[in-house]
């Protein structure tokens, strides 16, 4: 079955600074790669997502790459702020199939 | 966006007792619910993919015959805690995608915080 593999498992940057998460996923079928934020307690939230079709998709400051060949994908998050703080898992699946997630990233924005 | 309701948010019940918890799509129709379960500090671990009309499919290590899904209808399915233990303790949450749109987006519950005391 699919196995994901996510990096750091967590991130301290300034406010104002870059972040990236990498992942790895196993199952070369895999074809839809989302990207979801957990605040405490609360339910995951979908950020970006990006399907095996596109190698990049951007959404004002959260970008996310894909690399087929190299079975890898990362978020980018751009200018961040006190308010991206937060648990941020990635998650790999076969289109309509169940969702395999990530360890998940605890980022840390300082200001 | 589609929404999903998730029902308790929170319940605490002795050990051996059973726990249900629901999970409704409320504006859309859901061939297929999914149920997560998180430790804290932890990943989302499927448990279970719940489809409607059958019976459900467990992954590896998930107990079945402890944790009963049943997905009536296209717009509700339940798990079953039954005869929970303290190591249940967890936060349980039920994700569910739309038929129409099938934009591949899941959309989650708000999450049922289990404690078995």
């Amino acid at each position: 079955g699919e196995n994901v593999e996510q990096h750091p498992s967590t991130l301290s940057v300034q406010e104002g600074d870059s972040a990236v998460i990498k992942c790895t996923y196993s199952d070369s079928a895999s074809n839809y790669f989302p990207w979801y934020k957990q605040e405490l307690g609360k339910r995951p939230q979908l950020i970006i997502d990006i399907r095996s079709n596109v190698g990049e998709k951007k959404d004002q400051r959260i970008a996310v790459t894909l690399n087929k060949t190299a079975k890898h994908f990362s978020l980018h998050i751009t200018e961040t702020q006190p308010e991206d703080s937060a648990v941020y898992f990635c998650a790999a699946s076969i289109w309509g199939n169940k969702l395999v997630f990530g360890a998940g990233t605890i980022l840390r924005v300082k200001s | 966006g589609a929404v999903v309701s998730q029902h308790p948010s929170r319940v605490i019940c002795k050990s051996g007792t059973s726990v249900k918890i629901e999970c409704r799509s409320l504006d859309f129709q859901a061939t297929t619910m999914f149920w997560y379960r998180q430790f804290p500090k932890q990943s989302l671990m499927l448990m279970a993919t719940s489809n409607e009309g059958s019976k459900a499919t467990y992954e590896q290590g998930v107990e079945k015959d402890k944790f009963l899904i049943n997905h009536a209808s296209l717009t509700l399915s339940t798990l079953t805690v039954t005869s929970a233990h303290p190591e249940d303790s967890s936060f349980y949450i039920c994700s569910a995608r739309a038929q129409f749109p099938n934009t591949g987006e899941l959309f989650f519950g708000e999450g049922s915080r289990l404690t078995v005391l």
